[in-house]
């Protein structure tokens, strides 16, 4: 059965704090993506990935920075998380080949006090 | 990636179909459509995606007008367990996108026993 992890289901932090948020997928997929989730505002794509050490910016990368050393792994880091930070986090893979489909993450509940 | 519209909720009673109305008047030639769906507390998931022909899966059924400037989803036989927010995504298949998706509201589907 083909898998999206990520680190945490739930997560809380303090303002100022570099907090890392970890997905690991087991499918060989080329491409992984982040997303937040917020009430009213829907899926918003942060970051994704085609490749190791490749990296392109979403739609609101603002506040994030992402790493991909290695090809099943996407994490993606807030250097100086913040409250408007407070969100659903959700990491997804793809293949290259077949872009159809993105397969999730079951999600981390982030809260930044 | 064309824009699209769906209704904010619907209700459906259990054993009937679940028919899941989108609108994407600006869709261009080259761009398909997907269905996702996401429940609660959970990562959203692929359901079906066509260009211009119906296409049926174990899951589901996409009716896509002529014009193709609308779709709708079939659920044939709604159970609760389908109950949960339901994503039309139009997107390029190829190019550079990655396979970036853009969601929107989509529609909540509530099945009732």
């Amino acid at each position: 059965d083909v898998k999206v992890t990520q680190s945490s289901r739930y997560l809380v932090k303090r303002t100022g704090e570099k907090v890392f948020l970890e997905c690991v997928q087991d499918m060989d997929h080329e491409n992984m993506f982040w997303y937040r989730q917020d009430p009213g505002l829907g899926l918003r794509l942060i970051y994704f990935s085609y490749d190791v050490k490749m990296k392109e910016k979403g739609d609101i990368p603002e506040g994030y920075s992402v790493s991909r050393e290695k090809k099943e792994r996407f994490s993606l880091i807030l250097e100086s998380a913040s409250t408007n930070q407070t969100s659903m986090y959700l990491c997804a893979s793809s293949s290259l080949r077949d872009k159809i489909e993105q397969f999730f993450g079951p999600g981390t509940r982030l809260t930044v006090l | 990636d064309a824009k699209t519209t769906q209704p904010p909720s619907m209700d459906c009673a259990e054993g009937r179909a679940a028919n899941l109305p989108c609108n994407h008047s600006t869709i261009s030639g080259n761009e398909y459509v997907y269905w996702y769906r996401q429940i609660h507390s959970q990562g959203p998931q692929y359901i079906i995606h066509g260009l211009k022909n119906n296409e049926t899966n174990e899951m589901a059924s996409l009716i896509i007008t002529e014009d193709r400037k609308s779709s709708t989803l079939i659920l044939p036989h709604a159970t609760l367990r389908d109950t949960a927010v339901y994503y039309c995504i139009v997107r390029l298949a190829g190019g550079t996108s990655y396979g970036k998706l853009t969601f929107g509201q989509g529609t909540i589907l509530t099945v009732h026993p």
